[in-house]
């Protein structure tokens, strides 16, 4: 299958500092990308989607200046978590997918968000 | 808006098998999936349903009715390392995926 990778695993923060989070996909061109945010034992929930080369549609409640996505090649999707707070501290994940009707989204590893 | 129900948790024993349910109700339908989770992994890929009925595939089975909004997930001969939980997850109107809260599988030996 294709390869998703995503950009640190895991990263500690202090309160008040951004954080940056990378997704690349790297055996095909991602037209979508989809990012996701998951609390401890909950579902993940769909933060954003983001098309190449267009701004990011956010989800409701999602603060669109405070998670930050750009997504200026077909390989690459970044999220920047801006002046983070210990609540923003979760897992995110990404997935991209090569075409609307793909019929799987490829995941990338995730990066466990700790601020302190 | 979108709805989807699974079980918070069920328990099987090694070398049975399991039938995972999941109910939807969505404002649009363009396919269903099932991910597998281990804990602080991302999910991976199982299976993908957008018309009515049985996809098979190896241990794992995935089946659909869309006019019920219902799906399940059967896994056969169930070994330890199917210990994880299971997302349902449905495309509607939009790209993105909604999930259910997924349901945490704990085998027994």
């Amino acid at each position: 299958g294709a390869v998703v990778s995503q950009h640190p695993s895991r990263v500690i923060c202090k309160s008040g500092t951004s954080v940056k989070i990378e997704c690349r996909s790297l055996d095909f061109q991602a037209t979508t990308m989809f990012w996701y945010r998951q609390f401890p034992k909950k579902s993940l929930m769909l933060m954003a989607t983001s098309n190449e080369g267009s701004k990011a549609t956010y989800e409701q409640g999602v603060e669109k200046d405070k998670f930050l996505i750009n997504h200026a090649s077909l390989t690459l999707s970044t999220l920047t978590v801006t002046s983070a707070h210990p609540e923003d501290s979760s897992f995110y994940i990404c997935s991209a997918s090569s075409s609307r009707d793909s019929t799987e989204a490829f995941f990338g590893q995730g990066t466990r968000l700790t601020v302190v | 808006g979108q709805n989807i129900d699974q079980p918070t948790e069920m328990t099987a024993t090694e070398g049975a098998i399991v039938q995972i349910n999941c109910t939807y109700q969505t404002s649009g339908f363009n396919g269903l999936f099932w991910y597998q989770q281990h804990a602080g992994e991302a999910p991976t890929f199982l299976s993908y349903n957008v018309l009515d009925g049985l996809e098979e595939k190896g241990r794992f089975s995935s089946f659909l009715s869309r006019s019920k909004g219902y799906s399940y997930l059967l896994l056969k001969e169930l070994q330890m390392k199917d210990s994880a939980s299971y997302l349902c997850a449905v495309r509607g109107g939009a790209d993105g995926l909604t999930f259910g809260k997924g349901t945490h599988l704990i085998i027994q030996p």
